[in-house]
């Protein structure tokens, strides 16, 4: 089945404790991107790659880090989160850089 | 950043009933996406518009694209419960250096009541 998937799909955490959130697609799709959707402010994108070590910022990417070493996966790292970084975080892939995009069931995040 | 305003924010109505979702922009897209999402996953595209004027339909949904390609509406006939959920629309940069990228309106959120 073609599908992108998160982990985790909850997380609690504490402000300055670094975590990644992975995200996989298995259709071979060349573009990738993270989201982060807030109550009001729809998805607004943090990093998008547009190929293997092709990696470019978003909208809003102070914060985050991404890596794009495989092209199945484009995980999103938080190196010191912080409280506003709580959010609901969507994966999306497509097969170029226009059309669909394809998203994961999201990963809701709190920062203590 | 090429902006998508989203209208109404919440609606709430009754099943049978008509509604229209919109989306507004002062910039031209190449196209434009919607998209439905429903709690606790991720949005699901229903429909894209590509050309000025263009009206599609999926079943109870009748989606417009504005003639200059600013605009677009989402009129759903006669919802039915399973309608309910986030609707967000998505334009397509048409040119600059941000071409390509996809904009997000704010979403819908509609609940039908039985």
């Amino acid at each position: 089945e073609a599908q992108v998937t998160q982990n985790p799909r909850y997380l609690i955490t504490v402000t300055g404790k670094k975590l990644t959130v992975t995200c996989s697609q298995n259709m071979n799709h060349e573009y990738m991107s993270w989201y982060r959707q807030d109550p009001g402010l729809g998805l607004r994108q943090i990093y998008y790659s547009m190929n293997v070590e092709v990696t470019d910022k978003g909208d809003v990417p102070e914060g985050y880090k991404v890596s794009r070493k495989e092209k199945r996966n484009f995980p999103l790292i938080l190196e010191s989160p912080s409280p506003n970084q709580t959010s609901l975080y969507f994966c999306a892939s497509s097969l170029g850089w226009t059309g669909e995009l394809f998203f994961g069931e999201g990963s809701r995040l709190t920062v203590l | 950043t090429q902006l998508l305003e989203q209208s109404p924010q919440f609606l709430s109505i009754q099943e049978g009933e008509n509604l229209t979702v919109y989306c507004n922009s002062s910039s031209v897209f190449s196209s434009l996406q919607w998209y439905r999402q429903e709690p606790g996953e991720g949005p699901v595209l229903l429909v894209t518009v590509v050309t000025g004027g263009e009206v599609k339909k999926l079943k109870r949904l009748t989606f417009q694209f504005g003639d200059a390609r600013k605009d677009s509406s989402l009129h759903i006939t006669a919802a039915q419960t399973g309608d309910t959920g986030l609707y967000l629309c998505a334009g397509e940069n048409a040119g600059g250096t941000s071409y390509g990228k996809l904009t997000f309106g704010q979403g819908t959120i509609l609940t039908v009541h039985p």
